[in-house]
């Protein structure tokens, strides 16, 4: 079975400050990771994925995301937060050799306090 | 929204009354999804399509349907709507989409909001 887990519901940090979102996954094969971001009456939007390769991922807006195999966990980080990048984040996985569904996380609320 | 519309963008209908939201695509995408967004859950898929008329289910597709009679069309139809019903709906769409592909990226419409009295 697949699935996504992130543990935070709401992260605050001030404006400048590092920021990370954490997410970890659970699938039988190998996984397909992704970072979406929804702002206010907005679909979601793509921010970045991982596919095989460099552990780091970097993504738009300047987010990046580390795939860690021993933890199961594919945190997105981004160096100096903006009051702009406050919105609702969602992690999703879908496992490369098996079905073809993505299943996504129950979201993260990021707020950046100015 | 990457050339996505869907409609209504607002709905409030009574409990057991048919119910049809519509997508449409203007990016020749082969792949379309409907996802439902609740709190604490997060979006999950509802039934999905890889081409005209081949529809799948997805993992919470009942008291749902489709139809895709289009490349650019893909409706969902709640047969006889019911409180629990209540939520945002979300069109998607991708180029690609399963296996080993490395090109996967869904995009996403602006929402429907159901309201089910």
């Amino acid at each position: 079975a697949q699935s996504v887990a992130q543990p935070e519901d709401q992260v605050n940090v001030a404006e400048g400050n590092p920021l990370t979102v954490k997410c970890t996954y659970s699938v039988s094969g190998n996984p397909y990771l992704f970072w979406y971001v929804q702002y206010p009456n907005r679909g979601l939007q793509f921010l970045l994925k991982y596919i095989t390769g460099d552990n780091l991922v970097k993504g738009s807006y300047g987010f990046e995301a580390e795939f860690n195999k021993s933890q199961t966990s594919f945190h997105l980080k981004k160096p100096s937060a903006l009051v702009s990048d406050s919105a609702l984040y969602f992690c999703a996985v879908r496992d490369m050799d098996g079905a073809n569904n993505l299943f996504f996380g129950t979201g993260t609320r990021l707020t950046v306090i100015p | 929204d990457a050339g996505i519309t869907q409609s209504p963008r607002h709905k409030v209908t009574e409990t057991g009354t048919p119910v049809t939201l519509r997508c449409h695509q203007t990016e020749n995408h082969r792949y379309m999804y409907w996802y439902r967004q609740d709190p604490g859950h997060g979006l999950r898929l509802i039934h999905y399509s890889y081409g005209v008329k081949d529809t799948d289910k997805g993992e919470v597709s009942d008291g749902y349907s489709v139809s895709r009679s289009k490349t650019e069309d893909f409706l969902l139809t709640l047969e006889s709507a019911t409180s629990s019903q209540t939520s945002v709906y979300f069109c998607a769409i991708s180029e690609s989409f399963g296996g080993q592909t490395t090109n996967e990226k869904l995009f996403f419409g602006s929402g429907t909001q159901l309201s089910v009295l």
